[in-house]
């Protein structure tokens, strides 16, 4: 089984900050790697598919990269509401990461 | 709007069963494949269970094989997972979730809100 780990586990921030979240893969996944943002009491929101690819209506400051087996995803400038919990996943068995929790500094 | 509502949560003794239930709106739930997906208490996410969009093909984590059973029904656009021989470790928050597909590329969106299942004694 494809294992998804991501790092780091937490993450600490300030509002206008530049954030990086790694997800790396046991084996290749090509592009096949999705992220997903939770709010504390809410179901997951897809942000990124397909490793790149912006899901309609998610800000631009969001975005994704990788391929193969390493992949990250950027939040080019915290926003009060992006504080939360990120999850990649992978497509092909639908495995996910065991999430980032971004928090206010 | 597309919408999916859990319902079917609740308390239930080791051993026991449940079934919950996924209402789907706004969109043509017979064409799109669905998926199942829990969370425990203060845990990550964990993929329960996969059906396609006719039910032909339907696959299970390896920790619900033989007890949980994914099932839909298109002309009530509702999705169901029947749920036996339920365990502590079950215990969890279940959404349901639409799968959206580009080539070999899925992903899950929307997901629904979400129902509780507490498994305890």
């Amino acid at each position: 089984d494809i294992q998804m780990t991501q790092s780091p586990s937490s993450l600490s921030a300030s509002v206008g900050d530049r954030v990086t979240i790694t997800c790396r893969a046991s084996q290749s996944i090509s592009s096949y790697l999705n992220w997903y943002q939770q709010k504390p009491g809410k179901a997951p929101k897809l942000l990124i598919y397909a490793a790149s690819s912006l899901q309609s209506g998610v800000p631009s400051r969001f975005s994704g990269s990788g391929s193969g087996t390493d992949f990250t995803l950027t939040i080019s400038s915290l926003q009060p509401e992006d504080f939360a919990t990120y999850y990649c996943q992978q497509s092909g068995m639908y495995t996910f990461g065991q999430g980032t929790k971004l928090e206010i500094k | 709007e597309v919408q999916l509502v859990e319902s079917g949560g609740g308390l239930v003794q080791p051993g026991g069963s449940l079934r919950l239930s996924c209402a789907a709106s706004g969109f043509t739930f017979s064409s799109y494949e669905m998926n199942w997906v829990r969370q425990a208490p203060g845990k990550g996410l964990e993929w329960v269970s996969y059906i396609s969009s006719s039910g032909s093909t339907i696959y299970y984590a390896d920790s619900v094989k033989g007890r949980f059973t994914i099932s839909r029904d298109n002309a009530k656009n509702s999705l169901y997972l029947q749920m036996n021989s339920l365990r502590a470790e079950d215990t969890a928050v279940y959404y349901c979730a639409r799968e959206g597909v580009i080539g070999a590329a899925n992903w899950f969106d929307p997901w629904g809100q979400g129902t509780l299942v507490t498994v305890s004694s």
